[in-house]
């Protein structure tokens, strides 16, 4: 079963518009850790953000912010006023433990100038 | 900065051919791995290691092998290689967990490897 779900496949949006990326997690432990990454077109993926189960607080770093819900196993990720550069595809991991992530399928994000 | 860098970006290799795809890491980390990426299904964990010459198989690690003699080198091999094995192969490295839960992984840029 997957672990993380990414029900967006593919958003298109104008610039300065913002966008919502949603994921949604599922897990029977107490303790775990929720991380996005962006993948670029030139592949490498790029950690964004780390957060452990007992952190709540939605957290804002410039023009992205991330709502973690417990209660809806959900863990959204907001660009404001989006650009072009933003164009990248997204993925949403869970871990569990030590060492494995498990990925979401990914969200294609389109900027349009 | 983590650097984590590939030995290919591209590669085209024949059926039966043995493929060995190579991982460096400057920063010092414990753990290494390597995930296939396939589109509509994420990133796949292939193996994985914690330690110089130790190896955990992850979540699809048929057909594949992995060698650790080195503590920041980890190479994927493919000992036989079939047209379905055709993907986008990212190492990742990280430091050993503090007990306090996952440490980030950081990846490198990616191989594209063609099975032909």
């Amino acid at each position: 079963a997957q672990k993380v779900t990414q029900a967006q496949t593919e958003i298109s949006v104008v610039e300065k518009e913002d966008v919502t990326l949603d994921c949604v997690y599922e897990t029977r432990d107490t303790t775990y850790y929720l991380f996005w990454y962006k993948q670029p077109p030139s592949g490498e993926l790029v950690f964004l953000i780390r957060r452990n189960s007992f952190d709540e607080q939605n957290e804002i770093s410039g023009r992205y912010s991330w709502n973690f819900q417990k209660s809806t196993s959900s863990f959204n990720f907001t660009i404001t006023a989006s650009q072009v550069v933003d164009s990248a595809v997204y993925f949403c991991a869970l871990s569990e433990d030590d060492y494995k992530l498990s990925f979401g399928a990914g969200t294609t994000v389109t900027v349009r100038a | 900065d983590v650097k984590v860098t590939q030995s290919s970006r591209y590669l085209v290799k024949r059926t039966g051919e043995k493929v060995f795809l190579e991982c460096v890491q400057d920063m010092d980390h414990e753990n290494m791995f390597w995930y296939r990426q396939d589109p509509g299904l994420g990133l796949r964990l292939i193996y994985f290691s914690y330690d110089v010459k130790m190896k955990e198989k992850g979540d699809i690690p048929e057909g594949y092998s992995v060698s650790r003699e080195k503590k920041e080198r980890f190479s994927l091999i493919l000992e036989s290689a079939s047209t379905n094995q055709t993907s986008m192969y990212l190492c990742a490295s990280s430091r050993r967990t503090a007990g306090l839960g996952q440490e980030t992984q950081y990846f490198g840029p990616g191989t594209r490897l063609l099975v032909l």
